[in-house]
């Protein structure tokens, strides 16, 4: 069974910084891997998406990158907002349309 | 403007009081999802659709039902609602054709069964 683990569970950063979020599946055989915000009582809102044969992706300031073999993925966010404060979530689909998702990293961009 | 729609948004009821959540997309997906979000479980899959009449379960399909009679709509239905079913509820939908799509969420519905 796909188990997806995202690590830091919350992180607190100061305005500008640089930061990593980290993102782990148990199993490899996926289809592809997707990056989600969430803002409180709100929907998900799509960032990035890996296709299983691609190595990163990019959009504005945020990088996400993927090694299946590993069963991992980063998401890079540079020179970070207050704007950008929400909680991360990844997913990973699998056969049919089945997807996995992450417990999320809660992100608080402090001005 | 393309989106996931949901009504209704927020839902008190009574346990054994039948209801349904309607879920709407027009973007012409042939796929759709409904999700639950608790606390410490984060996001679940309760059932999806590949098509109009094409249903299959999620990770956690009990006490749920739905149908896909327009490729447009996915209602999402309970039947007997329960206390463990409160939780924050997600329409998604994507195209087909490929690995490469992108799921689209609707806004949630938060349910509350007392």
């Amino acid at each position: 069974k796909q188990e997806v683990t995202q690590i830091p569970a919350a992180l607190s950063v100061p305005e500008g910084e640089n930061l990593v979020l980290n993102c782990s599946f148990t199993d490899s055989a996926i289809y592809n891997l997707q990056w989600f915000r969430q803002d409180p009582g709100k929907g998900l809102t799509s960032l990035l998406l890996i296709q299983s044969s691609q190595r990163e992706q990019t959009s504005g300031r945020l990088n996400a990158s993927l090694d299946k073999s590993s069963g991992r993925s980063t998401l890079y966010i540079a020179a970070s907002q207050p704007g950008d404060s929400a909680t991360y979530l990844c997913a990973v689909r699998r056969a049919g349309n089945m997807l996995t998702f992450g417990g999320g990293t809660r992100l608080m961009v402090k001005p | 403007e393309a989106q996931v729609t949901q009504n209704p948004r927020y839902l008190i009821t009574v346990t054994g009081k039948k209801l349904t959540v309607t879920c709407s997309q027009n973007m012409n997906h042939e796929y759709m999802s409904w999700y639950r979000q608790d606390p410490g479980l984060g996001l679940r899959q309760i059932y999806y659709s590949m098509n109009v009449e094409v249903t299959d379960k999620g990770d956690v399909p009990e006490g749920y039902k739905v149908s896909r009679k327009e490729k447009r709509n996915f209602p999402l239905i309970l039947e007997s609602p329960s206390p463990n079913q409160t939780s924050l509820y997600f329409c998604a939908s994507r195209p087909s054709g490929g690995r490469g799509y992108e799921q689209y969420f609707g806004p949630g519905t938060r349910l509350t069964v007392t």
